[in-house]
């Protein structure tokens, strides 16, 4: 099956750009996945990216996908207080006719300093 | 939309206790599913459920039963609750067929076993 590794710290200070990383296993993910979790909350989905894509912007957001090395980043600009969070790569296992089940990394926990 | 509900949002139980973790959703999604958050562990999924009638094991089932009789509500029960057992827990949907695939969370239930 999938598996997804990521680191499980960041810490940056306030204004700089923070870089999550995440590699996977199984190349034949159509989607991959950046989901937020604030304190005390459920997940909630960031960002995706298609597998046919090397990067996607969404303001703030850029997710850079290297498929050779299957390897996933999401890099935050100007890094706010507020993105104080754990955010979790995710890839899905395809078991056909649109059924699949996400496969989560463990989670990096970005801390922003003031 | 309330999307995915869950209660109730803390419980403590002592060792040996029985309780039911109730989860609903009303966006008519097929897959449900119910994971446990362990400090650097991430997400691990403890039962999964395809549509009413249908379940199935995750990667953590034991101590954890599960029913599906409508396509709305997906219980997770804990038979005999042991100290093991304490975590939050999330309860989670997806419809079959969408693009991109997105899982919605419910906000969690932290669970204590004394």
């Amino acid at each position: 099956g999938e598996d997804v590794e990521q680191s499980l710290f960041l810490s940056v200070r306030e204004g700089d750009s923070s870089v999550i990383n995440c590699t996977y296993t199984d190349s034949s993910s159509t989607y991959l996945y950046w989901y937020k979790q604030e304190p005390g909350a459920g997940l909630q989905l960031l960002t995706y990216i298609l597998s046919n894509m090397d990067m996607k912007q969404d303001q703030r957001l850029t997710v850079l996908l290297n498929k050779k090395d299957k390897h996933l980043s999401l890099r935050i600009a100007d890094t706010q207080t507020g993105d104080s969070a754990i955010y979790f790569c995710a890839a899905p296992e395809v078991y056909g006719a649109g059924s699949y089940q996400l496969t989560f990394g463990k989670g990096t926990k970005l801390s922003v300093i003031p | 939309n309330a999307g995915v509900t869950q209660t109730p949002k803390f419980q403590v139980l002592k060792t040996g206790q029985s309780m039911t973790l109730q989860c609903a959703q009303d966006m008519n999604h097929e897959y449900m599913s119910w994971y446990r958050q362990d400090p650097g562990m991430g997400l691990r999924l403890i039962h999964y459920s395809v549509g009413a009638g249908i379940t199935d094991q995750g990667e953590v089932p034991n101590g954890y039963n599960v029913s599906r009789s409508t396509t709305e509500d997906f219980p997770l029960r804990l038979l005999s609750a042991a100290p093991s057992q304490t975590s939050v827990y999330f309860c989670a949907s997806h419809g079959v067929g969408e693009d991109p695939y997105e899982q919605y969370f419910g906000p969690g239930t932290r669970l204590t076993v004394t």
